[in-house]
């Protein structure tokens, strides 16, 4: 079975610029989510999506961040414009179940460097 | 607020030293405690999930136990291949809150 795959795997940009991060859960699995993982941390998470709707983005800078679950599969998380407080690893995870606590399963991640 | 505060930040080990790692947490409605794995540059990988008090897993060299306000990681004469940062996450309505983690060298 294939994991969760994540594109690109690194990303240098300068402060200010915009940066998208895309994300193929692994099939069948109704829940995803993005989570931010700054170094010497655990993953925060961003976003959570039920098939293609949002339950849960309250820890989600929304003035800059945006993200979209494409068909209930795919998706994709935006940050425009970049601050050098974005420096970070994204991760991303899905799970089988939708509407309870599952195991999460993560792909590899998006390590972002904002200068 | 849930919180997960895991100790000690980092541990150094001799190859067959036994140890454990802790995971002390604060939640509201607990839906699972989940351990994970993670190697430099990759993702965390899935270890066990406790439910409720008393339970235990084991997977190799590894004893996940959970109590009403902790976990603990035991891990018995580990090697070289277990360096890496063991998480804790607790879960509550539908999603994970992690901890910081415990960096874990183990030297040959």
């Amino acid at each position: 079975e294939a994991g969760v795959a994540q594109s690109p795997r690194y990303k240098i940009i300068e402060k200010r610029q915009s940066v998208a991060f895309w994300c193929n859960p692994i099939s069948g699995h109704a829940t995803l989510y993005w989570y931010q993982q700054i170094l010497g941390q655990g993953p925060k998470l961003l976003i959570q999506f039920q098939n293609n709707g949002v339950v849960d983005d309250s820890q989600l800078p929304k003035d800059r961040f945006s993200a979209e679950r494409l068909k209930g599969v795919d998706s994709t998380l935006k940050i425009q414009p970049a601050k050098l407080e974005d420096s970070a690893v994204y991760l991303c995870a899905s799970s089988l179940l939708a509407g309870r606590t599952d195991t999460q399963y993560f792909g590899p991640g998006t390590r972002l460097t904002v200068l | 607020e849930d919180q997960v505060t895991q100790s000690p930040e980092a541990l150094r080990l001799q190859e067959g030293e036994s140890s454990s790692l802790n995971c002390s947490y604060t939640v509201s409605g607990l839906r699972g405690l989940f351990w994970y794995r993670q190697d430099p540059g990759k993702g965390p990988e899935f270890l066990f999930t406790l439910y409720s008090a008393g339970e235990e897993k084991e997977k190799e060299r590894l004893k996940a136990t959970l109590t009403k306000k902790e976990s603990f990681l035991h891990i018995t004469a580990p090697k070289p291949e277990d360096s890496a940062t063991y998480l804790c996450a607790v879960g509550n309505t539908g999603k994970l809150i992690f901890g910081q983690g415990t960096t874990l060298q183990v030297k040959p």
